[in-house]
């Protein structure tokens, strides 16, 4: 299995403008997580997903930031209008969806907001 | 409240030392389970262990070591014989049963190795 799939793994942009990142989940994992990882805040949970169902997105930072699963093989975090701020390492990580099972984490992508 | 604190911020040892990382947790629930994972200077999150509330058995991996105390709600990880392969930020993470596959991270611990 390829494991979890991040895509880009790193995104420059200028403030204000649109950005969105990609996930691929382990084939047959039912739960995907966002998080997003700075110096000062460490590893923060933004959003999850259980069975492409939104079940708690109360990390999610504010309205700029929004997360869709269409379906079981993809996932995006959108984030409109970006900020400086916003700059951080955002990971999405995935189980089988079965109550507390090991969370697998894709490589990151890196965001740069100038 | 945090749940889950690791409150060695950064450790350095010498190449072949032995050490142990130290993890302290908090919950209500019976029925939970605790992980480690390793970020390399690469950045990937590693899954290393998980263990559940009612196996309070040591678990040794190579050179690999946890031991977890329910008494003093503590989880610690030892690396005996330290590589500098084994420099990475490390995290320990806690979920619990009432609140399904929600993950709660320390803030983890950076360990250097020397060579």
């Amino acid at each position: 299995d390829a494991g979890v799939i991040q895509s880009p793994r790193h995104e420059v942009t200028e403030m204000g403008q649109e950005v969105t990142l990609r996930c691929k989940p382990i084939s047959g994992h039912n739960s995907l997580f966002w998080y997003r990882q700075t110096m000062m805040r460490g590893l923060e949970l933004l959003i999850y997903f259980n069975n492409n169902v939104p079940i708690d997105d109360s990390g999610m930072p504010e309205d700029r930031f929004s997360a869709k699963m269409p379906n079981a093989s993809f996932s995006t975090l959108k984030i409109q209008p970006s900020e400086p701020r916003d700059s951080a390492v955002y990971f999405c990580a995935t189980t089988p969806g079965l109550p507390i099972e090991t969370q697998y984490f894709g490589p990151g992508t890196r965001l740069l907001v100038l | 409240a945090q749940k889950v604190t690791q409150a060695q911020t950064e450790i350095s040892v010498v190449e072949k030392e032995d050490v142990t990382l130290d993890c302290v947790y908090e919950t209500r629930d019976t029925t939970y389970y605790l992980f480690w994972y390793k970020q390399p200077p690469s950045g990937e999150l590693v899954f290393l262990i998980r263990r559940n509330s009612f196996d309070e058995q040591n678990e040794i991996s190579g050179r690999y070591s946890w031991n977890f105390q329910k008494s003093t709600s503590s989880f610690n990880f030892t690396i005996t014989a330290s590589q500098v392969v084994d420099s990475a930020v490390y995290f320990c993470a806690l979920s619990e049963a009432s609140t399904g596959n929600q993950f709660y991270f320390g803030t983890g611990t950076s360990l250097t190795v020397i060579p």
